[in-house]
């Protein structure tokens, strides 16, 4: 079993539509929780960083941690074909420079 | 666009060929982290270095090794190469002060044949 699952999709929704990613992992010790955006042919960019459970807006964007239940969430409200792209969710245990664990990512389609 | 550059974009060679993937961080940036994604395992962490001293290991192979240099661009080499090495290869770097927000470079996608 892997340490973070998250559904690859993909994922297909009409413009203007509020878009719901998720993530669960296995290991209690992660305390990190981010959200990449990667498009084609592109390297993952950081979209939402949060530390431990709560949540945490930015603009269109709304990331949600549940540590009890071991679940991560992204919203994305009023959804545009720009925001068309493959998103990772990624944890860590410790602040500092240390390694990533990801999930395999979800395809996400706005259809104009 | 991140700051974070590698070279080459494209790589295409042999079975049993050894390559070298190079990564420049963004300027400041004392870390620098590889990592490697393909279709079925996602994005896997590789090595980290900073400073030019090996911080943590993932799932690097041992036909992989990787180094930093005093001018802190890394060199990422991939040597007796498999089919199943084929992959996307990604450069990210990070801030001393931040610590944790890694900034990914346009990868260097590695194609076996």
């Amino acid at each position: 079993q892997k340490e973070v699952e998250q559904d690859p999709g993909p994922l297909s929704v009409p413009e203007g539509a509020i878009v719901s990613l998720n993530c669960t992992y296995s290991n209690s010790a992660f305390q990190y929780f981010m959200w990449y955006r990667q498009y084609s042919r592109k390297g993952p960019e950081l979209l939402m960083y949060t530390y431990s459970s709560g949540n945490k807006e930015d603009g269109r964007f709304t990331a949600q941690v549940d540590k009890s239940s071991k679940y991560i969430s992204l919203f994305i409200r009023d959804s545009q074909p720009s925001d068309s792209a493959t998103y990772l969710c990624a944890m860590k245990t410790n602040f500092g420079n240390e390694k990533l664990t990801f999930g395999t990512g979800t395809r996400l389609t706005i259809i104009p | 666009d991140s700051g974070v550059t590698q070279t080459p974009k494209h790589l295409i060679t042999a079975t049993g060929q050894r390559v070298t993937l190079r990564c420049s961080p963004r300027s400041g940036d004392l870390s620098v982290y590889w990592y490697q994604q393909s279709l079925d395992q996602g994005l896997q962490f590789l090595i980290q270095y900073y400073n030019g001293e090996e911080r943590a290991k993932g799932n690097i192979l041992e036909r992989f090794s990787a180094q930093q240099f005093p001018d802190l661009h890394s060199e990422l080499n991939l040597s007796s190469l498999e089919l199943g090495d084929s992959a996307l290869y990604f450069c990210a770097s990070s801030p001393p002060a931040l610590g944790d927000e890694q900034f990914f470079g346009p990868g260097t996608r590695l194609t076996v044949l």
